[in-house]
C-alpha cells in the first residue's frame, strides 16, 4: 500500500526567542544521544552530544537536557535565527556509542519567523 | 576538508532493476554508515562497515546489501527494486566508531517507477 507520509511536529518561534525541542527515546539501554539537524537537499548535520552519565551539555547557543527516568531529550536553542529552521532529529546509539548504528527520532521542523 | 561524497545525487529506476550507490568517506575515515530516509519511516539504519567488515545490520531485507573497499570507500547495492524502495540514501562517516563523530553526505535520492 501507499505510505503515510510523517506528520512532522512544527515548531514555530520568532526571531530571537529561545526555542525547546523534545524527543523520547526507546531504548532504556541507550546510553549515547545526539541532536542533528536537517535542511532541505543536505544531509543531517551534528549539533551535539551528550553521555548518559550527564544530565545537561551546553554548547554555543545550544543545550541538551537528558532525563533518564522518563526516557527524555530535549534540545534548547538560544536566541533562535533564520538560519535555525530545519527539521531537528534526536538519535540514540543502543550500543553503547561504539558503533555507528542510531535510531533516529522522527523529527521536529523548526520555523522561525523574522 | 572534503566532506562525505555520494554518487550520484538523482537516479530514476525501473522497478526489478538493481542499482548501486556509491560513498566516498572524509579522508582518513574508516567507519562508514548508510541510512534511508522516507517520509513514511523516518531515517532507518541499513549497515555499518570498518575496515572492510559489517560491523552491524540494520532490519532491512537481503536485496539491501553493501561493501566496504580498503580505500574506505563503500557502495550500497539494492536488487530487484520495488517501489517502496523510493528513498533519500544517506551515508556518514567517522575517524573513529564515535556516534557523534560522524559525518553525512547529502544523499542519494533513488526515485523507483
Amino acid at each position: 500500500g501507499e505510505s503515510v507520509g510523517l506528520h512532522l511536529p512544527t515548531l514555530s518561534v520568532q526571531e530571537g526567542d529561545n526555542s525547546i525541542i523534545n524527543c523520547a527515546y526507546s531504548n532504556s539501554a541507550s546510553d549515547y544521544f545526539i541532536w542533528y539537524k536537517q535542511e532541505s537537499g543536505k544531509g543531517p548535520q551534528f549539533i551535539i552530544d551528550i553521555r548518559s552519565n550527564m544530565d545537561k551539555r551546553q554548547g554555543q547557543r545550544v543545550t541538551v537536557l537528558l532525563n533518564k527516568t522518563v526516557k527524555h531529550l530535549s534540545l534548547q536553542i538560544a536566541a533562535t535565527q533564520p538560519g535555525d529552521s530545519a527539521v531537528y532529529f534526536c538519535a540514540e546509539n543502543p550500543l553503547g556509542g561504539s558503533q555507528g548504528n542510531l535510531i533516529f527520532g522522527k523529527g521536529t521542523k523548526l520555523s522561525v519567523k523574522p | 576538508k572534503a566532506g562525505v561524497t555520494q554518487t550520484p545525487r538523482y537516479l530514476i529506476k525501473t522497478r526489478g532493476q538493481q542499482v548501486t550507490l556509491s560513498c566516498s568517506p572524509i579522508s582518513g575515515h574508516r567507519s562508514v554508515s548508510w541510512y534511508q530516509q522516507t517520509p513514511g519511516q523516518g531515517l532507518q539504519f541499513l549497515f555499518e562497515y570498518f575496515s572492510e567488515t559489517q560491523r552491524n545490520k540494520g532490519n532491512f531485507p537481503g536485496r539491501f546489501s553493501g561493501r566496504q573497499f580498503s580505500n574506505s570507500r563503500s557502495e550500497m547495492n539494492v536488487s530487484t527494486l520495488e517501489l517502496g524502495d523510493s528513498a533519500l540514501y544517506l551515508c556518514a562517516s567517522s575517524k573513529t566508531d564515535r556516534a557523534g563523530g560522524y559525518t553525512f553526505g547529502s544523499g542519494t535520492r533513488l526515485t523507483v517507477v
